[in-house]
């Protein structure tokens, strides 16, 4: 089945460490989103790629990186300069062809710092 | 710029009808969607509806969307427990960056 798997669930990072989160899609889906979810909060984009070897700022960059070596893969790199980075991770990929912009989601990431 | 705005609490008895609101404010997106999100997990599409409609029937499901006041709204027929979650009201454009831009979600509690 066709889907999308985020890695680990659950992911704790020590202060002024730098952690990756993982993406991965066997949708054939050229784009790719990263989402941060806060608590009574809806989800803010983070980062996309809309193609390999491309990416770009989402509304909350400063913090983070991403690459797209790969069309299946987009991992995320929380960095030390991300001052809060406790939030509930989400990826999405989205076909960039066809009628329909349906984005598929996976499960999640939860950081915490500890 | 784009912004989409929901309640934030709905409590309805079990069998009712619930019925969540949301408002948009880009009057060029292209795609209306409801996600439900259950604890601890990622996002279940519901249903979608395309900016030229303004009914879509799914099963217990009934989108409503009014383009001129910019209103987007979820039915769910005979609510069940298990339809407690928050829901999500997203909205995006086919052109550039394609990303949904979400509300803050509605938390929906059944009573049985």
């Amino acid at each position: 089945d066709g889907g999308i798997t985020q890695s680990p669930k659950y992911l704790f990072r020590k202060e002024g460490q730098n952690v990756t989160l993982s993406c991965e899609q066997n949708l054939n889906h050229d784009a790719m989103y990263w989402y941060r979810q806060d608590p009574g909060q809806g989800l803010r984009l983070i980062y996309y790629s809309q193609i390999v070897n491309d990416f770009q700022k989402g509304d909350i960059a400063e913090g983070y990186s991403v690459s797209r070596e790969k069309k299946e893969s987009f991992p995320l790199t929380v960095t030390s300069a991300q001052k809060n980075p406790t939030a509930f991770y989400l990826c999405a990929s989205i076909p960039m062809g066809g009628v329909r912009t349906e984005a598929f989601f996976g499960q999640g990431t939860r950081l915490t710092v500890v | 710029g784009e912004d989409v705005e929901q309640s934030l609490f709905l409590s309805v008895r079990e069998g009712d009808s619930s019925v969540i609101n949301c408002t948009y404010t880009d009057s060029s997106s292209t795609y209306l969607y409801w996600y439900k999100q259950e604890p601890g997990a990622g996002l279940q599409l519901l249903t979608y509806i395309f900016s030229n409609m303004d009914m879509k029937q799914d099963q217990r499901l009934t989108v409503l969307l009014n383009k001129k006041d910019k209103h987007l709204s979820l039915r769910i027929a005979d609510t069940q427990t298990g339809d407690s979650a928050i829901y999500f009201c997203a909205e995006s454009k086919d052109t550039g960056r394609r990303a949904l831009t979400f509300g803050s979600g509605t938390r929906l509690q059944v009573q049985p």
